[in-house]
């Protein structure tokens, strides 16, 4: 069974420019969630998704947005890229979304923002 | 505001012998804690959990132990093995606001656990 799947694993990107980063979630998992990972705040929740809808989001601004696909494939946009949104961004997927569920996770996109 | 905290950022053990990495945690709405292990530029790995229903769950080396009246939970690997070696993840699992369902985890800032041969 295929595990989650993050592309790309790695991105170079400029100040200013926008960027989407994609995950597939392993088959049968309909909820998928996003998180930030820095040195400085450690892995952070960004938001997640359950059946195309965004059911729950942390503490970022706007320039973070994501979405889901019918087939539970999700995509997070980062605009107006900024030095600070330099991390390893990290998809994770789980069965059903409800509690005590464990979640997985893919291998990370790493955006570097110059 | 750190809900979950590992207060120890590393920690050295020896072969064969016991790890006890701990968590604590501030919530008292935390209701399912989670235990990932991770290596550099990966993703964690999921290896064991606990509800707060439970004081006690084990699987295999590992065994997690939660005492809600402290808000403490440990994670003892026993016997530690080089192969241990990487940055433990202490997880937490809240209900959302009414009650619903939701894959928020919250994670402690982590603890590097080496394993010497």
């Amino acid at each position: 069974k295929a595990g989650v799947t993050q592309t790309p694993r790695y991105l170079i990107k400029t100040r200013g420019q926008q960027v989407t980063l994609s995950c597939s979630p392993i088959s049968g998992h309909r909820s998928v969630s996003w998180y930030q990972q820095t040195p400085g705040q450690g892995l952070q929740f960004l938001f997640e998704y359950f059946s195309e809808t965004q059911r729950n989001k942390g503490n970022f601004p706007g320039r973070f947005s994501g979405r889901q696909f019918s087939n539970s494939r999700s995509e997070m946009n980062v605009s107006t890229l900024e030095l600070g949104d330099s991390a390893l961004y990290l998809c994770a997927s789980s069965v059903t979304g409800g509690l005590n569920t464990e979640a997985f996770f893919g291998q990370g996109t790493r955006l570097t923002v110059v | 505001d750190q809900q979950v905290k590992q207060n120890s950022p590393s920690l050295s053990v020896q072969e064969g012998r016991i790890s006890i990495l701990n968590c604590d945690y501030t919530n008292s709405m935390f209701d399912y804690f989670l235990w990932y292990k991770k290596y550099p530029a990966e993703g964690p790995t999921f290896l064991i959990s606990i509800s707060s229903i439970k004081d006690k769950n084990e699987d295999g080396r590992f065994t997690v132990f939660l005492n809600k009246s402290a808000k403490h939970l440990s994670l003892h690997i026993v016997p530690s093995q080089p192969g241990d070696s990487a940055v433990y993840f202490c997880a937490a699992s809240e209900r959302a606001l009414g009650g619903g369902a939701t894959n928020k985890l919250i994670f402690g800032t982590g603890t590097l656990l080496a394993v010497q041969p």
